[in-house]
């Protein structure tokens, strides 16, 4: 069956410190991989996409994403992380457009001073 | 350019009221969706239609209808809401195609959610 697991519920960094949030998968085929984040009260904005190429995706707002398929992981990294950047994380695999998108349950960041 | 509406932004219901939530699109796209989002379970795909004149069930189709009324509006109706459905409820829209021909996938865009209370 297809699913994306994000093992951790809630992660709290500090402020300019690295961050590094966990998505694995399982899907049939070679899926496109994405990365979404919600802020509180908002719908979702797209951080970053994955399907072929390079397997280091670079994104906005100074995220990354690396893919392993031998490890069937998509995880989502910042270098140093902002206040801004609490919020909701969401990773999601699919097959081409028009067919459905599957979403884990997500990771709330909170960022401590 | 609005993107994706939906209305209404918040609504409260009694157990087997029925209603229906409104979803439109300024951006043209082929592919609308609608999510419901709970607490500790991520966003969970209800139907989508992949083109105008076309609908399919997600994982979570149970107590719900949808109509693709035209490209730009996509509703999802509830006959008779109970509370389980109790959710914030999201439309989203993506671009088909690609320059190169194939069906590559996109973004998808969200809209604001509605928040449905069923008592």
């Amino acid at each position: 069956a297809q699913s994306v697991t994000q093992p951790d519920i809630h992660i709290t960094v500090s402020e300019g410190a690295s961050l590094e949030l966990r998505c694995n998968y399982s899907y049939g085929a070679t899926p496109y991989l994405f990365w979404y984040v919600q802020s509180p009260g908002q719908g979702l904005q797209l951080l970053l996409k994955y399907f072929s190429g390079d397997t280091l995706v670079q994104g906005i707002k100074g995220f990354e994403a690396e893919f392993k398929r031998s490890q069937s992981s998509f995880n989502l990294r910042k270098p140093s992380v902002h206040w801004s950047d609490a919020a909701e994380y969401f990773c999601a695999v699919g097959a081409v457009a028009g067919t459905a998108l599957i979403f884990g349950k997500g990771t709330t960041l909170s960022v401590s001073s | 350019n609005a993107g994706v509406t939906q209305t209404p932004k918040f609504q409260v219901l009694k157990t087997g009221q029925s209603m229906t939530l409104q979803c439109a699109q300024d951006m043209n796209h082929n592919s609308m969706y609608w999510y419901r989002q709970d607490p500790g379970m991520g966003l969970r795909l209800i139907y989508y239609s992949a083109s105008e004149g076309t609908t399919d069930k997600g994982e979570v189709p149970n107590g719900y209808n949808v109509s693709r009324l035209n490209k730009r509006e996509f509703s999802l109706r509830l006959e008779s809401a109970a509370p389980s459905q109790t959710s914030v409820y999201f439309c989203a829209i993506e671009k088909q195609g690609s320059a190169m021909g194939f069906a590559e996938r996109n973004e998808q865009f969200f809209g604001p959610g509605t928040r449905l209370t069923v008592l």
